[in-house]
């Protein structure tokens, strides 16, 4: 089954404490992607990825860091996470040359950090 | 000021009524245009792509006007099942760059 995975689903944390979200698709997509999402802003997206060792920052980048070592995996990267991180994570993935097509996204990783 | 702007709503519709959204976005360089669907904070989905000749699928039809930068989505006959979240998105920069409105809430009452 084509999919997006994201792991883990739910995360509770505390400040400081590094922490990696993964993500991963089977459908061989160059394009991935990273949001969060806020009550009342939408999703904003944090960084995205073109192809393998091709990364960018989107709307809001700081403090997270991201990799693409693989074309498959899109790790989120949190070095020292804050309570204002505290959001709904979403991965998407999209194919190549597809700018009018959609994204797919897993499911989501709710993060809390206290 | 947000770069794609949407009524938050909620909009609260009796089954089978039309209902419209409207979406306005401020980069004039934004080069496609989508309607996603998300139900209670689960992963947004596709709901169409926009296009500048308008487009209809089923129930739904998506308009685009590019000079007054603006996106609409007509929902006829709304179902039960409408009831979500409905995202304008945009995309710049070649596709890669991705803006989320933040979304106008759908209730459709029986």
């Amino acid at each position: 089954e084509a999919q997006v995975t994201q792991n883990p689903r739910y995360l509770i944390t505390v400040t400081g404490k590094k922490l990696t979200v993964t993500c991963s698709q089977n459908m061989n997509h160059e394009y991935m992607s990273w949001y969060r999402q806020d009550p009342g802003l939408g999703l904003r997206q944090i960084y995205y990825s073109m192809n393998v060792e091709v990364t960018d920052k989107g709307d809001v980048p700081e403090g997270y860091k991201v990799s693409r070592k693989e074309k498959r995996n899109f790790p989120l990267i949190l070095e020292s996470p804050s309570p204002n991180q505290t959001s709904l994570y979403f991965c998407a993935s999209r194919p190549p040359g597809a700018e009018k097509e959609t994204q797919y996204f897993g499911p989501g990783t709710r993060l809390l950090v206290l | 000021r947000k770069e794609v702007e949407q009524d938050p709503g909620p909009f609260n519709v009796p089954e089978g009524a039309t209902v419209a959204f409207n979406c306005t976005y401020s980069n004039s360089a934004s080069q496609s245009f989508f309607w996603y669907r998300q139900d209670c904070r689960k992963e947004p989905k596709l709901l169409m792509s926009v296009y500048s000749s308008g487009n209809e699928d089923g129930r739904f039809t998506a308009q685009l006007n590019r000079a007054s930068q603006y996106i609409s989505l007509l929902i006829r006959d709304s179902k039960l099942s409408d009831s979500a979240t409905y995202l304008c998105v945009v995309s710049q920069g070649g596709g890669f760059k991705t803006i989320f409105g933040a979304g106008t809430r759908l209730f459709v009452k029986a």
